[in-house]
Formats: C-alpha cells, sequence, structure tokens
C-alpha cells in the first residue's frame, strides 16, 4: 500500500497569505494524484487532479505541483473561505489511499 | 449541473447489513467510474471500492472485500454499496465520488452529499 505523508500537519496562516502544503508518497505515484479541500459537515472538493491541474471551477489561485513522490499544493493569495482541511489521494496503485490530512488555520 | 445524490441516513445493529444508493445527474452515467469512500469521525477518508459503471467491473479494498458489494443499474443512473457484517467501528459517513483523472478537466467531479451510517445496540 502506498502511504501518503503530508507536512504540516495544522498550518496557521493570515488571509492574503501564501500556503505551501506538502505531500509525500512512499513509492512514485507518477502524476496520480488530487487534492482536495474539506470544510466541516460537507464533502471533499476535488482542487487539483493528476497533481497539476485545477478541476473545473477551481480558482486560480490553487495550484498543484510535483511528480513521482513529492507534491506541493500551493494557494497564492488566501481568501477566509480556504481555511479547512486538506487531503492528498493517490490512485496510482491498489488501494487508493489517502493522506492524513492538513489543517489550515486562521492566525 | 453534475451531481451525485445519496440515500438518507441509517441506523444499524451490529450484524446487519446496510445499503447505501448513489444516484447521478448531469452526465452518462456509464461514462465514468465511481469510488466509495468512507470517513470515521475526525479520520481521513478511507477508500473501500470502484466500479466500472460501463461494464460493471468493480474493485475493493482487501479491508472489505468479504462483505462489500458494489453494484449499479444503469438505467436508474445509480450505484449502490452494500456493506455486511457491521460492528461499530463501521459508523462513519459514506460517500460516492467521481474518480479524479483527466476527465475532471472537463466535467464537474462531485462527491457525494454523503450518507451517516450509526452502527450501534
Amino acid at each position: 500500500e502506498i502511504v501518503l505523508t503530508q507536512s504540516p500537519a495544522i498550518l496557521s496562516l493570515s488571509p492574503g497569505e501564501r500556503a505551501t502544503l506538502s505531500c509525500r508518497a512512499s513509492q512514485s505515484v507518477s502524476s496520480n494524484l488530487a487534492w482536495y479541500q474539506q470544510k466541516p459537515g460537507q464533502a471533499p472538493r476535488l482542487l487539483i487532479y493528476d497533481a497539476s491541474n485545477r478541476a473545473t471551477g477551481i480558482p486560480a489561485r490553487f495550484s498543484g505541483s510535483g511528480s513521482g513522490t513529492d507534491f506541493t499544493l500551493t494557494i497564492s493569495t488566501l481568501e477566509p473561505e480556504d481555511f479547512a482541511v486538506y487531503y492528498c489521494q493517490q490512485r496510482s496503485r491498489w488501494p487508493i489511499t489517502f493522506g492524513q490530512g492538513t489543517r489550515l488555520d486562521i492566525k | 449541473q453534475v451531481r451525485l445524490v445519496q440515500s438518507g441516513a441509517e441506523v444499524k445493529k451490529p450484524g446487519a447489513s446496510v445499503k447505501v444508493s448513489c444516484t447521478a445527474s448531469g452526465y452518462t452515467f456509464t461514462t465514468y467510474a465511481l469510488l466509495w469512500v468512507r470517513q470515521a469521525p475526525g479520520q481521513r477518508p478511507e477508500w473501500m471500492g470502484w466500479i466500472n459503471t460501463g461494464n460493471g467491473n468493480t474493485r475493493y479494498s482487501l479491508k472489505f472485500q468479504d462483505r462489500l458489494t458494489i453494484s449499479k443499474d444503469a438505467s436508474a443512473s445509480t450505484t449502490v454499496m452494500e456493506l455486511s457484517g457491521l460492528t461499530s467501528e463501521d459508523t462513519a459517513v459514506y460517500y460516492c465520488a467521481r474518480v479524479a483523472d483527466s476527465a475532471c478537466g472537463n466535467s464537474r467531479c462531485p462527491w457525494g452529499q454523503g450518507t451517516l451510517v450509526t452502527v450501534s445496540s
């Protein structure tokens, strides 16, 4: 099973700042990595698919990069609605696995 | 508008089975595979299984394969997840979701709204 490790566990920033979230895979997942945002009481929302492609309807301030084992989600300028939990997910090999999440808190 | 709408919350006794349905709209159901994922309180999402909505092929997590069945009814644009032998450890929100692949650049890839399954005696 491919283990995804996200860092940091908690990130405290202010609106207007830049956020950088990391996801590291225990073995290569090529570019088969997605990023999700989840707010309390809501289903996860797809932000990025295939490592660097914004999903339909996602604002341009969200961007993804990386391939192989190291991936980054960047939020260029934080808006108040961006404070949430973020998960990475790989679909390169069965079983599909998720990272443990990064909680983005308002500082 | 692409949507996945799930059936309502369930309360089950230990040892029982639960069925959760997921109905797609806004696109041709048989075009894209679907996942079933669950999330226990405060935990990360956990993948359970996958179904090819065209030919009905399935793939299950080893953790669930002995008690999980995922099926489809293309005429109703619906997939159904059935989990048997429930224990309190199965208390979670269950989701269906579109696979996050290249199709998500041209079409929304939503998750269903979630179905809370509570297992309690």
